[in-house]
Formats: C-alpha cells, structure tokens, sequence
C-alpha cells in the first residue's frame, strides 16, 4: 500500500472549516483513500473514502485532485468535539490482508 | 445496537504473566483485526483474521497468540514473550478484507508493572 504525508498539527476556528491535506503520490490505480479519525484514547472511527471522485456525507467531503496524488479532507462547520487526530490512508481495495496502514496523522485542534 | 465491545478498558499486570484482551462483535463481520497503540504513533497491525478457525499474523505478531474459535470473537493474549506489552491495543471489525470501512473498539489500555 502506498504511503501518505500529513502536517503533524492544524487549529481551526469553531464554526469554520476545517480543510486537511493528504499527499498520496505514489498512489496507484486501484488504491482507495480513506480518512479516519481518533478522539482521544478511543478507538479511530470512519469518515469516508473515494477513489477518484469527490464525495461527501453527514460529517464531512473528501476532495481528491484529478491525478489523486492529493486529497482534502473538509469538515464544513468544526466544532469543539472535531477535535481528533485525522488519519488518511490508501488501500489497495482488492488486498487480501485488508488492514489500514496508519502513520501518525493530523492532530486537529478546534478552538473556540 | 450492533457494536464492537472491548474489555476491560484498563488492565494492569505484572511483568512475566500472561494476559487476555476480550474482543466481540455483534456486526455478522467476518474479518477481524488486533491493532497496538504506542503514545504519537499510529496503529500498527498484530493480528487478523479473515475467517473462522484462521487467521494471520500482521506486523509485529512477535509475543501475541489469538484465536478465532466463533464469528463473534476474537480474543488476544499477551505472552510474557512480548518484551514491551504496555500499549493502548484495539480490536476491529469488517466485513470483508477488501475494501470495507473498519469498525474499532474503544480500546483496552494495558499497563505492565
């Protein structure tokens, strides 16, 4: 699976957006990204994935760059209880081994 | 409601004795997995398990054992051969291996005195 770089630390204004950057550029064609998150001394729960075109959901939309070497992660309005480390991961969806590969993520910190 | 339980949430042990995180899920998933936390890092992958009655060893399987005797369980013992065992160790769950969302546990924090 190929590897992500994210900036160690972002703050955000309470009610603003929160935009965090992924670089993949070793990503290959069959790799998915998906963003995770982990509030503290929980376990990371799921935001979303894609795999080339932008999606969205109830918590957030995921912007991924014509040639998916870069994506976004957008929370539209963050609030207090955004404040997490966001992990962003490819994955090969047809692996058989199936696990996520977490490197140390973004440490979003929302402020009021 | 459908979930994955952890147990306990904090456990404390002296150095050389073995122990058993609890791990089940109530989502019909057939994959498995054991993750272990260390304080700034990310996850890095004990064990999974695909099916019933198998599984594989990830990353740093070295002083862990696991079984996969039911769907619903997937339990993880910490031999007194890991030479490092505090950590923040959670379970998952999936569907599948290929391509489904995982589902974690709130975590078991494993203290080694």
């Amino acid at each position: 699976d190929a590897k992500t770089t994210q900036p160690p630390s972002m703050d955000c204004a309470e009610g603003r957006a929160a935009n965090l950057p992924c670089n993949h550029s070793t990503i290959s064609g069959n790799e998915y990204v998906y963003w995770y998150r982990q509030i503290h001394s929980q376990g990371p729960q799921y935001i979303i994935h894609g795999l080339k075109n932008n999606e969205t959901n109830e918590m957030a939309s995921l912007i991924i760059t014509e040639d998916r070497k870069s994506s976004t992660l957008i929370l539209p309005h963050a609030t207090l209880r955004d404040t997490a480390v966001y992990y962003c991961i490819v994955k090969n969806y047809g692996g058989s081994q199936g696990n996520l590969i977490f490197g140390k993520g973004t440490k979003l910190s929302v402020k009021p | 409601d459908g979930g994955i339980t952890q147990s306990p949430k904090y456990l404390f042990r002296k150095e050389g004795q073995n122990v058993t995180l609890s791990c089940e899920q109530n989502l019909n998933h057939d994959a498995m997995y054991w993750y272990r936390q260390d304080p700034g890092q990310g996850l890095r992958l004990i064990y999974y398990s695909q099916i019933v009655n198998d599984f594989q060893k990830g990353d740093i399987a070295e002083g862990y054992s696991v079984s996969r005797e039911k769907k619903e369980s997937f339990p993880l013992t910490v031999t007194s051969a890991q030479k490092n065992p505090t950590a923040f160790y959670l379970c998952a769950s999936s569907r599948g291996t290929s391509g489904n969302e995982q589902f974690f546990g709130p975590g078991t924090r494993l203290t080694v005195l």
